[in-house]
């Protein structure tokens, strides 16, 4: 199993351009999710999916848009790029959505380098 | 919100001291995770702590969630220059019913080690 996908790996885009950074998984995991990492401000959520052709919002989902139409793979559209999106991206899959009690880790791909100039 | 503030933001370590990192939530956590990002790589899933006063060990790591569920720890016996990396803690909350867990990460802190 490859895991968690994701390309590219770096990015280079200017003030609003579009592109969508891809995500793909091979677990046959029911949830995905997208998160932004900035120095000193962890891991914040984005856009989550608890199965194919359900989505919701997170913490930061201003400026960015996902779709589910499949269980293997979770896109992330940048409409108008800004400066403020420069970051790193993660996707990461689960095997279950997050509920009570104990629930399945988060699986992470290794992560999108973007720069907004 | 919730919030997920984690303390301290960076330790440097001589290699065979102790290290430890503390999160705290404003609320009552269903449960605890720990992840561990290496330079440049990815977060890594460590462990998951569920019940009140929970410890749990993995060789020189040892993790605590508190009795009240709103705080955890992350202890390292003697660090290694493996270690090296940030922490991450991630609390879940969740209000039941059919709707689904928020995952709340905390800041994180960056350990160096020193040899």
């Amino acid at each position: 199993n490859a895991g968690v996908t994701q390309t590219p790996k770096f990015q280079v885009l200017k003030t609003g351009q579009s592109m969508t950074l891809q995500c793909a998984q091979d677990m046959n995991h029911e949830y995905m999710s997208w998160y932004r990492q900035d120095p000193g401000m962890g891991l914040r959520l984005i856009h989550y999916s608890v199965g194919a052709g359900i989505t919701d919002q997170g913490e930061v989902p201003n400026g960015y848009n996902v779709s589910r139409s499949t269980t293997e793979d979770f896109p992330l559209r940048l409409l108008s790029a800004a400066p403020s999106q420069t970051s790193v991206y993660f996707c990461a899959s689960s095997y279950s959505a997050p509920r009570g009690g104990s629930n399945s880790p988060l699986h992470f791909g290794n992560g999108t380098r973007l720069t907004v100039t | 919100g919730q919030q997920v503030m984690q303390i301290p933001q960076y330790q440097h370590v001589q290699e065979g001291e102790d290290f430890t990192t503390y999160c705290n939530s404003s609320t009552t956590l269903s449960n605890i995770q720990w992840y561990k990002q290496r330079p440049g790589g990815h977060p890594v899933f460590l462990i998951q702590l569920v019940k009140s006063g929970e410890v749990k060990k993995q060789k020189r790591l040892t993790f605590q969630f508190g009795e009240a569920k709103k705080n955890s720890s992350l202890h390292i016996t003697a660090t290694q220059t493996t270690d090296v990396g940030t922490y991450f803690c991630a609390g879940l909350t969740y209000a039941g019913g059919t709707s689904y867990g928020k995952l709340t990460f905390g800041q994180g802190t960056i350990l160096t080690v020193h040899p």
